[in-house]
């Protein structure tokens, strides 16, 4: 069984270009939840969503950026017009099922570098 | 209130000694405490995890002592090698949001010489 997966690895983008990270999450897991670590820092809760709902976005700003778990297909976490700031690495997590006592299952994550 | 605080920020031992990270919390509605394993370059792993209703529990060389009272929780370590040299984090959820919202420690970076 994969893990989750995310592409690509490495991004780099200049400020005001569009960043998507894309996340697969592991076979059967139906839910996914990202994650913003910045350097020297631990992670912070962005948003979970189920298959085609945004269940929580309370850790996302709310200007430029966006999610979406589609029907079929990856998870992606947009970034529009982006900032140096928003430099940082990004990681989705994956888990069965959710109501508090899943684990979750971290991806490889995305390093975004903006120059 | 959300947040969890993590200390020490580094940490060098000698490989067979014991490594000891601490994090303490405020949000009493915690109730679930899982440590985290990130090697350079990859995602943080599940290590261990602990619920309220115990005081401790082992896997391994890996042990985590909660103390509900204090509201602090501990990882240790014992007979620490090379290979466990990685940054960890704790992190802290409660169920009333639904789902495992996850507030991390600022993590610790750990160095087990030779």
């Amino acid at each position: 069984n994969a893990g989750v997966m995310q592409n690509p690895r490495h991004l780099v983008r200049r400020r005001g270009q569009e960043a998507r990270l894309r996340c697969s999450p592991m076979k059967g897991h139906s839910h996914v939840y990202w994650y913003r670590q910045l350097p020297e820092e631990g992670l912070k809760f962005m948003v979970y969503l189920q298959k085609e709902n945004i269940i929580d976005e309370s850790g996302m700003p709310k200007e430029r950026f966006s999610a979406e778990f589609p029907k079929e297909g990856p998870s992606i976490l947009r970034i529009q017009q982006v900032v140096r700031g928003d430099s940082a690495a990004y990681f989705c997590a994956s888990s069965p099922l959710a109501g508090g006592q899943e684990t979750q299952y971290f991806g490889p994550g995305t390093r975004l570098l903006v120059l | 209130q959300q947040q969890v605080k993590q200390s020490p920020q580094s940490l060098i031992v000698q490989k067979g000694g014991i490594s000891i990270i601490n994090c303490a919390y405020e949000n009493t509605a915690f109730d679930y405490f899982p440590w985290y394993q990130q090697f350079p370059g990859k995602g943080p792993a599940l290590l261990i995890a602990i619920r309220p209703d115990v005081s401790e529990k082992k896997e391994g060389r890996f042990t985590i002592s909660f103390n509900k009272s204090a509201k602090q929780f501990s990882l240790h370590i014992m007979d620490s090698q090379p290979g466990d040299s990685a940054t960890y984090f704790c992190a802290a959820s409660t169920r009333n949001t639904g789902f495992q919202k996850l507030v991390f420690g600022t993590g610790t970076r750990l160095l087990v010489s030779p």
